[in-house]
């Protein structure tokens, strides 16, 4: 049964501490990627990956950090540094190129306490 | 800056009509365009990519068109049903060739 998991699905922490989402994919795909959506707003691009042991930054990666060292994992660490990380966050993989579909985890809501 | 807008207040129908839902962008011309629906607290699902040389593209009761000129894409759902009620996004391509999100515009439909 192909897809994309994260886990948990809601993960609670306190101020100054760093905690990592959990992101798997068996589709196969080269291209990962994290987002945070806010309430109301857009998906906004953290970080992202095209191949194993290569990530990028995106429009927000200020304060967060990943690492790519399979091909089917690509854990996210909102480390102390971020201001305001309560938020709803996203991991998605597609095959290489543009016009791919991304295919979306369910999601892991963080609050910070 | 690269501007996507979509209608930030939700979409009203009444069960069998057309909802329409537009998703405007400024300052780039992307090459592909794709929607995806959104249900609460769940990651988004692709329903359709539209490249920049297709004016329509349609999928069962979906229907997305591009116009280049004014920067615009339509989503066209036809005979909406209750289940249908979601958020749909828009994402056009950037410069940079990912995907860049629009905030959604939420569809309600009534029986």
């Amino acid at each position: 049964d192909g897809g994309i998991t994260q886990s948990p699905k809601y993960l609670f922490r306190k101020e100054g501490q760093n905690v990592t989402l959990s992101c798997e994919q068996n589709l196969n795909h080269d291209a990962m990627y994290w987002y945070r959506q806010d309430p109301g707003q857009g998906l906004r691009l953290i970080y992202y990956s095209q191949i194993v042991n290569d990530f990028q930054k995106g429009d927000i990666a200020e304060g967060y950090s990943v690492s790519r060292e399979k091909k089917e994992s690509f854990p996210l660490t909102v480390t102390s540094a971020q201001k305001n990380p309560t938020a709803f966050y996203l991991c998605a993989s597609s095959w290489q190129g543009p016009h791919n579909e991304q295919f979306f985890g369910p999601g892991t809501r963080l609050t910070v306490l | 800056s690269q501007k996507i807008e979509q209608n930030s207040e939700a979409l009203n129908i009444q069960e069998g009509k057309t909802a329409t839902l537009t998703c405007n962008y400024t300052n780039y011309s992307p090459a592909y365009l794709q929607w995806y629906r959104q249900d609460p607290g769940r990651g988004p699902v692709f329903l359709l990519l539209i490249r920049e040389n297709e004016k329509e593209k349609r999928k069962e009761r979906l229907k997305v068109t591009f116009d280049t000129t004014l920067k615009q894409s339509l989503f066209h759902i036809t005979a909406s049903q209750p289940a249908d009620s979601a958020t749909y996004l828009c994402a056009p391509h950037n410069a940079g060739n990912m995907l860049t999100f629009g905030g959604g515009t939420r569809l309600m439909v009534k029986p």
